[in-house]
């Protein structure tokens, strides 16, 4: 049983390069998140989906935009990387919008 | 919105020790309560969870009380084993205000146990 897959789990980038951080889930779960973890600050919400069809902001979002791609699938994109983007990303899905999440395995992404 | 403070860390501890990590949160209304865990080199899981004042949460011999008089939700185990060695993080869920829908972590509390 997978869970939260996020792809790819590493990730190298110059000031400016795009890219996109794949999410899937398969506990058939509605809605799913994008967080960042930076040290000493916790877990920030970037970007959210109550449900398919659905995308709205968390408490970070600038500089990132959200596709939910269909009820599986929620990727985050980077337009143009700047090294303040250098940090740890989680995805993760719930059955509902509550607390009880369930989290991948992270996507460390550097910028340079 | 939501905002929670948790004890800093790191905390180090022998093993068979007595854990407390504390956590105060302030929120609108009466949210739910989390204590989530973070093994090295993985994601977050949850720990265990209180929905209601005076409820204890529970699980792999952690407990937290949801103390709705003083706005707290420590987190107590009464003999850690390396094996718990983690980062350890408390979330209130909230139920209203301009945080709706959403949880708020606290920094992260790392705990290592030494044997």
């Amino acid at each position: 049983n997978a869970g939260v897959t996020q792809t790819p789990k590493f990730q190298v980038l110059k000031t400016g390069q795009s890219m996109t951080l794949q999410c899937a889930q398969d506990m058939n779960h509605n809605s799913m998140y994008w967080y960042r973890q930076d040290p000493g600050m916790g877990l920030r919400l970037i970007y959210y989906s109550a449900s398919e069809g659905t995308t709205d902001k968390g408490e970070v979002p600038n500089g990132y935009n959200v596709s939910r791609l269909n009820k599986r699938e929620f990727s985050l994109r980077l337009e143009s990387a700047a090294p303040s983007q250098t940090s740890v990303y989680f995805c993760a899905s719930s059955e509902v919008v509550a607390g009880e999440l369930f989290f991948g395995e992270g996507s460390r992404l550097t910028v340079l | 919105g939501n905002s929670v403070t948790q004890m800093e860390g790191p905390v180090t501890l022998s093993e068979e020790a007595f854990l407390t990590i504390n956590c105060t949160y302030t929120a609108t209304g009466y949210p739910s309560l989390f204590w989530y865990v973070q093994y090295p080199g993985e994601g977050l899981q949850l720990l265990l969870k209180a929905t209601k004042a005076d409820d204890k949460g529970s699980n792999k011999g952690f407990e937290a009380t949801y103390r709705k008089e003083t706005t707290s939700f420590h987190l107590e185990k009464g003999s850690v084993q390396v094996s718990d060695s983690a980062v350890y993080f408390c979330a209130p869920f909230a139920a209203g205000g301009t945080s709706y829908g959403k949880l708020t972590f606290g920094q992260g509390t790392i705990l290592t146990v030494h044997p």
